[in-house]
């Protein structure tokens, strides 16, 4: 079964602090993994698509990495703005239809 | 560009009552659509999806169900809601041809069964 598991569950920082988050998956053969930021009573945004392992997306001060068994979601010089639940999902070869998503990984950016 | 709408945006309703939720997608043809629903702190739980009209696959046995009467319309409904029928409703959707399962979120949808 796909799995998809998001460490750590919350991450409090301060306005400057980079950090990493953790996106960690097993899947029988993987054909994409995305990542999404998501704000508090809104549907979630779409941020990022990683193919193959190597590969790096970066977008303002987010970047994002795949390994063939973990993404990392790297935040450099965070602001208050970035606070959001970060989600990870896999896409598999095998029913491509459907991701998998992960629990979320709640960030707080302190002033 | 595309555009995905969800009404209504909260909801209250009492136990054993129906519940009919409605998605439509903008400026596509044919997409994928999905309905998930999250409970509060925790990730998506994929209800439903859909590759046309009338196809409907179900990923979890529940008293909820799906219908897409149209192309770009996608219905989540109940005869009689439980308590445990409370949480965030999601939409998505993502384009058919895409080899990639890029998906794109409506706003959601707030149900609170009492």
């Amino acid at each position: 079964e796909d799995q998809v598991t998001q460490s750590p569950e919350a991450l409090r920082l301060q306005e400057g602090e980079s950090s990493s988050l953790n996106c960690s998956y097993t899947v029988s053969g993987l054909r994409g993994l995305f990542w999404y930021r998501q704000d508090p009573g809104k549907g979630p945004e779409f941020l990022f698509t990683l193919y193959s392992a190597g590969e790096e997306k970066e977008k303002e001060r987010l970047k994002a990495t795949l390994t063939k068994k973990e993404s990392f979601l790297h935040i450099t010089a965070p602001k208050p703005e970035d606070s959001a639940t970060y989600l990870c999902a896999v896409q598999a070869r095998q029913g491509a239809q459907k991701l998998v998503f992960g629990q979320g990984t709640r960030l707080t950016i302190n002033p | 560009s595309q555009t995905i709408h969800q009404w209504p945006a909260t909801l209250v309703q009492p136990v054993g009552s129906p519940l009919s939720l409605e998605c439509t997608v903008e400026g596509t043809s044919n997409p994928n659509l999905y309905w998930y629903r999250q409970a509060a702190g925790r990730g998506l739980q994929l209800l439903f999806y859909s590759v046309g009209i009338g196809q409907i696959s179900s990923e979890v046995p529940q008293n909820l169900s799906a219908s897409r009467p149209q192309d770009r319309q996608f219905i989540l409904s109940s005869k009689k809601l439980l308590l445990s029928d409370s949480g965030f409703y999601l939409c998505a959707w993502s384009p058919a041809s895409g080899f990639y399962n890029e998906q794109f979120f409506g706003p959601g949808t707030r149900l609170t069964v009492l």
